[in-house]
């Protein structure tokens, strides 16, 4: 079946616009993760979306990124106000969802092939 | 000081040697994930551990805990294991899905 997909696979833009990336799960996944991954830095969690839960955005960086999942599958990763030190690869990850009872409870996330950021 | 440490950060290795990563960890954890990242960016899992031992193919993985260190070995290297291999670790009394990242090891095997 289909993987994880994301749109665009790159995305060049100018210091202070706006830009959208987008994440489509595997479908019957309803646990989503956005991260990102700068030049010589590890994956950096930026945000989880659970089904209907309140999302975790703990790890958003500044209020000019934000993140949206509509009707549970599809999201969008929005940052505003682009700047230079924003680029880098965003990744998209889904899986099922751990049971939230159980801590050790966790299944496997299922990763884009990210998008390729560069703010000029 | 990173939570997550791998060693080295870079590899190069002639085919069919056999590969050790390390990674060091110094928080409690609940798991500990390797991952492999091929040039293009896709990452796909290769283990989950707590404990002991596992192996796949030509891939084991180890974790000592009361060492806080986990190795990934790869027996028979081939070119077509060049990629990054990122270590990821699940804190102990953290969420079950939010994993802490070491900056990953390159690999580079040559023919």
């Amino acid at each position: 079946g289909a993987g994880v997909s994301q749109s665009p696979s790159n995305k060049v833009t100018e210091k202070g616009k706006d830009v959208e990336l987008r994440c489509d799960p595997i479908s019957g996944h309803t646990a989503l993760y956005w991260y990102r991954q700068s030049l010589g830095q590890g994956l950096e969690f930026l945000i989880y979306f659970q089904g209907n839960s309140a999302p975790d955005k703990s790890g958003l960086p500044s209020d000019r990124f934000s993140a949206e999942r509509t009707g549970g599958s599809v999201s969008t990763l929005t940052i505003q106000r682009t700047q230079q030190e924003d680029s880098a690869v965003y990744l998209c990850a889904s899986s099922f969802p751990g049971l939230a009872a159980n801590k050790n409870s966790y299944n496997e996330q299922f990763f884009g092939p990210g998008t390729r950021l560069t703010v000029l | 000081k990173n939570e997550v440490e791998q060693s080295p950060q870079n590899l190069t290795a002639q085919e069919g040697e056999f590969i050790t990563i390390n990674c060091s960890y110094s928080v409690g954890i609940s798991a500990l994930h390797w991952l492999q990242q091929h040039p293009g960016g896709g990452i796909v899992s290769l283990f989950m551990l707590s404990s002991g031992k596992k192996k796949h193919g030509r891939l084991i993985a180890t974790i000592n805990i009361q060492e806080k260190h986990s190795s990934l070995h790869i027996t028979a290297s081939h070119p077509r294991d060049s990629a990054v291999y990122i270590c990821a670790v699940r804190v102990s009394g953290g969420s079950n899905y939010k994993l802490t990242f070491g900056k990953g090891t390159l690999l580079t095997v040559n023919p």
